[in-house]
């Protein structure tokens, strides 16, 4: 088993650029989430999805858009990036019920926009 | 708003050293997971506490749920340069938030 795996690990855009971050994860996990990590603000939540086509806003939204088109996979959409957005992002899955805050990680994508 | 305050946000000390991380909150939560995060990783879940006054062991660290469930503690016994990373703890409820996390040092 792969876990969860994320595309690209590394990507530089310059202001006003979109991308498409992949995450993908083959553990038939309900939840998928997708989170930005700052220095100094921990780990916080964009959006996440409790099922294939269906999503939800996090603590920090904005400026982001989310798919799941299929079960094992969640996409992360910046439509206009902005350098607020320079960020590790990390995608993460957990199954339902008594389990779901037992979150399993991907690598991480390191974004520097400029 | 942080949710989760953890204690405190740096620590160095010598391999063989005891020390303990904390992690306090004014809210209540359902359940409060222990994750270790490497340089250039992703979080790594370690347990998973559900009951007020819960202690889990695993190996050298202890943790521990406080009885009202707003807090916890990791207490890491004969510090080694593997358990070298940041640890985060996260708290569970309606909504699910992480802690700003604890960058450990061990010093061999």
């Amino acid at each position: 088993n792969a876990g969860v795996t994320q595309t690209p690990k590394f990507r530089v855009l310059k202001t006003g650029q979109s991308m498409t971050l992949l995450c993908a994860q083959d553990m038939n996990h309900e939840y998928m989430y997708w989170y930005r990590q700052d220095p100094g603000m921990g780990l916080r939540l964009i959006h996440y999805s409790v099922g294939e086509g269906t999503t939800a806003k996090g603590e920090v939204p904005d400026g982001y858009n989310v798919s799941r088109l299929k079960k094992q996979n969640f996409l992360l959409g910046l439509e206009s990036a902005a350098p607020s957005q320079t960020s590790v992002y990390f995608c993460a899955s957990s199954l339902v019920g008594r389990y779901r805050d037992e979150q399993y990680f991907g690598p991480g994508t390191r974004l520097t926009v400029t | 708003t942080q949710l989760l305050e953890q204690s405190p946000q740096f620590l160095s000390i010598q391999e063989g050293e005891n020390l303990t991380v904390y992690c306090n909150s004014s809210s209540v939560f359902s359940s409060l997971q222990w994750y270790r995060q490497e340089p250039g990783e992703g979080p790594v879940l370690l347990v998973t506490v559900v009951t007020g006054g819960e202690v889990k062991k695993l190996k050298r660290l202890t943790f521990q749920f406080g009885d009202a469930r707003k807090d916890s503690s990791l207490h890491i016994t004969a510090a080694q340069p593997g358990d070298t990373g940041l640890y985060l703890c996260a708290g569970g409820g309606n909504q699910f938030y992480f802690g700003t996390g604890t960058s450990l040092t061990v010093i061999p």
